[in-house]
């Protein structure tokens, strides 16, 4: 069973259009995050939410909205989609907290969506 | 603002050599170092440290943190191709909830 799974795991759209890339986790984790991983291998964080709770959201264009319908979704919507938002964006999971005491963050990732906009 | 930096940006070696991939943190509340491997596709996890000098091992690999000097090594020894790929590093700053990666290093076993 895949631990954390996104789809679709390819996207190639034209400028302006609006998409959204799903990303599920089984690993029962408290926390979820979106990062962006451009063509030079750099993973910077955009999101994280952790129990249904948005905590971290970076300076990211408001065009990009997350959404966590529970705990173990977190999916991510992008309008007016634009060539510099071209990437491969991952979606990934860890406990923040386990048992009442912090975590120490191991993430597990999923495999990511190769987004390509023309 | 947190910080992490790898060095080398990029190394290629030969199968059968020993590397070294260092990296430096600054970062606030700090809680954990972690190392991650990624291939063609997500980055899987390597290592955790949170402790200085003690050494964690898996097989050809290993990783250990100063805390005192704010840095982390990962160590590869006896490297194969198979061990091509961009090492990633990341410090946990607890109070955010956030891990900062750096830019990772882009190793290339050549056979």
């Amino acid at each position: 069973d895949t631990a954390v799974s996104q789809t679709p795991k390819y996207l190639v759209t034209q400028m302006g259009n609006d998409k959204s890339i799903k990303c599920e986790q089984n690993l029962g984790h408290d926390t979820m995050y979106w990062y962006k991983q451009d063509s030079k291998k750099f993973l910077k964080i955009m999101f994280s939410y952790n129990n249904k709770e948005l905590i971290i959201n970076e300076t990211v264009p408001n065009r990009f909205s997350p959404k966590s319908p529970d705990k173990a979704h977190l999916n991510l919507h992008i309008n007016s989609l634009e060539l510099g938002d071209s990437a491969v964006y991952f979606c990934a999971s860890s406990h923040r907290t386990s048992g009442g005491i912090s975590s120490y963050n191991e993430q597990f990732f999923g495999p990511g969506t190769r987004l390509t906009v023309l | 603002e947190d910080k992490v930096v790898q060095s080398p940006l990029s190394l290629v070696v030969h199968e059968g050599d020993t590397v070294t991939l260092n990296c430096s943190y600054e970062v606030t509340n700090f809680r954990s170092l972690l190392w991650y491997k990624q291939e063609k596709k997500a980055p899987t996890f390597l290592f955790m440290l949170t402790s200085s000098g003690i050494e964690k091992k898996s097989g050809r690999l290993s990783s250990i943190l100063d805390k005192k000097e704010l840095f982390s090594i990962l160590n590869i020894t006896a490297t194969q191709t198979g061990d091509s790929a961009v090492y990633l590093c990341a410090a946990y700053n607890t109070n955010a909830g956030k891990s900062t990666f750096g830019d990772g290093t882009t190793l290339t076993v050549k056979p």
